[in-house]
């Protein structure tokens, strides 16, 4: 039982470049989420999913855009990659929607745009 | 807009000391406040859920309690660790809706 795992680990991207970040968990959860992490902030909601095929924007969308084709598997998505998207990205999944359940996180994946 | 504060951002107190944590929240309609853990390269890891309910949760040697009124929560950790050093890091929900408002956290250090 792996958890929640996040790949790439760690990623350099210059400015204008796309990547696409994978989530996978295998705990049948119903609920992911991504969030972003900045020196001195709280983490902050990008997208999350309540069930394959379903997506919705959290507190700060813009410029990400995410997939849930498979239950298991939550991508996120970056078009054109601007420097104010280097952060640290987690992806969380939970078995029931808040508030009754707490979010099982994956390691991060730690971004750098140039 | 619901704001959470974690004062101070960052602790160090030798071994053994107990400590407490602090967290507050500007709007007192919260459904729920939880604390977690991060360690470096790795998730976070949830340490403690507190309904709106309730006053306190304990899990061994840590006590978080909550206030709603006066929208603070303290995580107390007793006999200290090397081993609990950690970010510490608090996050409210406000109702039903699947996003969490989190805090900055609360980078602790625990000296041998």
């Amino acid at each position: 039982n792996a958890g929640v795992t996040q790949t790439p680990k760690f990623r350099v991207l210059k400015t204008g470049q796309s990547m696409t970040l994978l989530c996978a968990q295998d705990m049948n959860h119903e609920y992911m989420y991504w969030y972003r992490q900045d020196p001195g902030m709280g983490l902050r909601l990008i997208h999350y999913s309540v069930g394959e095929g379903t997506t919705a924007k959290g507190e700060v969308p813009d410029g990400y855009n995410v997939s849930r084709l498979k239950k298991q598997n939550f991508l996120l998505g970056l078009e054109s990659a601007a420097p104010s998207q280097t952060s640290v990205y987690f992806c969380a999944s939970s078995p029931l929607g808040l508030p009754k359940e707490t979010q099982y996180f994956g390691p991060g994946t730690r971004l750098l745009v140039l | 807009k619901q704001e959470v504060t974690q004062i101070p951002a960052a602790l160090s107190v030798p071994e053994g000391e107990n400590l407490v944590l602090n967290c507050s929240f500007t709007d007192s309609a919260i459904y729920n406040l939880q604390w977690f853990r991060q360690d470096p390269g790795k998730g976070l890891t949830s340490l403690l859920l507190i309904q709106s309910s309730q006053r306190e949760q304990t899990s061994g040697r840590l006590n978080a309690s909550l206030d709603k009124s006066s929208g603070r929560s303290t995580l107390y950790i007793a006999a200290s660790q090397p081993g609990d050093s950690a970010t510490y890091l608090c996050a409210v929900n406000e109702d039903s809706n699947y996003q969490l408002i989190w805090g900055a956290g609360t980078k602790l250090i625990i000296k041998p």
